[in-house]
């Protein structure tokens, strides 16, 4: 069936610091790939995706590349500030395998000044 | 933002007793979903409604029953609650399937207490 891994968190970095969230996928059919954040207090929303093999999702300075080879979609960003601090969840959505959105466990990030 | 309003915000209650939970949208969107969110296990599908009166159960279906009898409403009720349905509860929006069924819309969710 379709699952999604994401790294243990939570993780904790100063403000500028590289960050990098893992996310590893099995599926059936044909996956696409996703990255939620959860706000303190708030809904999860959709910060990126891509829909194919070698697609790169970007948004707000995040990026992640969609590694069919590796089944892959690490979250990563240059420069994280203090209001990035959030749950981080990947997703996936398989065209012909389970055709629901399936989410990973989330990485809760914290982001020190 | 999605017009998402879920309701109650927060509510403790008994073990034993019934509770319903309800999702408004203000979107006409077609699909509606309810989740659960616990620590270890993040987002987990609950139930999840196709259209009016047409719903389907998710993969903890098993104490939960939901009802949607117009497409702005989803309910999503314990029939009888137990202290391991304490959880935040999310209901999910999406205009549609497949493709760009991965653009789902959350409410704010409800924080529910069972003693």
């Amino acid at each position: 069936g379709d699952s999604v891994t994401q790294m243990e968190g939570p993780v904790t970095l100063s403000e500028e610091a590289f960050l990098t969230i893992n996310c590893t996928y099995t599926a059936t059919g044909y996956p696409s790939l996703f990255w939620y954040v959860q706000y303190p207090g708030e809904g999860l929303q959709l910060l990126l995706k891509a829909t194919k093999a070698d697609d790169k999702g970007s948004n707000k300075g995040f990026e992640a590349t969609y590694r069919k080879e590796t089944t892959s979609f690490h979250l990563e960003k240059g420069s994280v500030q203090v209001s990035d601090s959030a749950v981080y969840f990947c997703a996936l959505y398989s065209q012909g395998g389970s055709e629901k959105l399936v989410f990973g466990k989330g990485t809760k990030l914290t982001v020190n000044p | 933002d999605a017009g998402i309003t879920q309701s109650p915000r927060h509510k403790v209650t008994e073990t034993g007793t019934p509770v319903t939970l309800r999702c408004h949208q203000t979107e006409n969107h077609r699909y509606m979903y309810w989740y659960r969110q616990d620590p270890g296990h993040g987002l987990r599908l609950i139930h999840y409604s196709y259209g009016v009166k047409d719903t389907d159960k998710g993969e903890v279906s098993d104490g939960y029953s939901v009802s949607r009898s117009k497409t702005e409403d989803f309910l999503l009720t314990l029939e009888s609650a137990t202290s391991s349905q304490t959880s935040v509860y999310f209901c999910a929006i999406s205009e549609t399937t497949g493709v760009g069924a991965e653009k789902l819309f959350f409410g704010s969710g409800t924080q529910l207490s069972v003693l």
